[in-house]
């Protein structure tokens, strides 16, 4: 079946100090994975998408297939990083359809 | 810019009562979809649209219904509002012409508190 697991609800990092959202997948196809961010008390939307292979706001996602991995990253951590992250996978179904994890609340240490 | 918007931010209803959450989008998407949002269990999709007048179950269908009579909106039904309901209901929006590579644009969020 298909499924996103990401293993921290909650992850507490220094300012300054790197991060690592984990996020892993389980999905027999060729999978297309996203991050989206929700900042406190604002909409939803969309971080990057695997597919872009792009570093938005210093945030990159590398997909390892062999360990069915989606990893979010950042080297120095900013307090505005501070926010709701969900990984979510796109199973290519015409109606586009994502599973979302159950997703990790990051929290950026003064 | 991607519109998405709701009807009402924060809502409050008793047992039993029918709701109706309201969902309009402005950018002509094709697809459309209705996700509750609790803590601990991220989103999980109720129901969706990829067409007027069609539906499909989510994985969590069970207490709700839907009505897309118009491409732009997608409303949201609680046939008999339990408290098991209470929740953040988020709308959103996407569009199949660009291929599977694209992103769903949300909507800020129903806060729906059922006595």
């Amino acid at each position: 079946a298909q499924r996103v697991t990401q293993p921290e609800k909650l992850l507490s990092v220094f300012k300054g100090a790197p991060v690592e959202l984990k996020c892993n997948y389980s999905y027999s196809g060729s999978p297309e994975l996203f991050w989206y961010v929700q900042y406190s008390r604002q909409r939803l939307q969309l971080l990057l998408r695997h597919i872009s292979r792009e570093s938005i706001k210093g945030f990159t996602a590398d997909l390892n297939k062999g360990e069915t991995s989606f990893h979010l990253k950042k080297p120095f951590a900013q307090e505005e990083d501070s926010a709701m992250y969900y990984c979510a996978l796109n199973m290519g179904d015409r109606d586009d359809k994502i599973i979302f994890g159950k997703g990790t609340r990051l929290h950026i240490l003064p | 810019d991607v519109k998405v918007t709701q009807s009402s931010r924060y809502l409050v209803k008793r047992t039993g009562e029918k709701v109706f959450l309201e969902c309009v989008q402005d950018m002509d998407h094709e697809n459309m979809f209705w996700y509750r949002q609790d803590p601990g269990l991220g989103l999980r999709l109720i129901y969706f649209s990829y067409d007027v007048k069609m539906k499909e179950k989510g994985d969590i269908p069970e207490g709700y219904s839907v009505s897309r009579e118009k491409k732009e909106r997608f409303s949201l039904i609680l046939e008999s509002a339990s408290t098991n309901q209470t929740s953040m209901y988020l709308c959103a929006s996407s569009s199949h012409a660009a291929g599977s590579h694209i992103e769903q644009y949300f909507g800020p969020g129903t806060r729906l508190t059922v006595t």
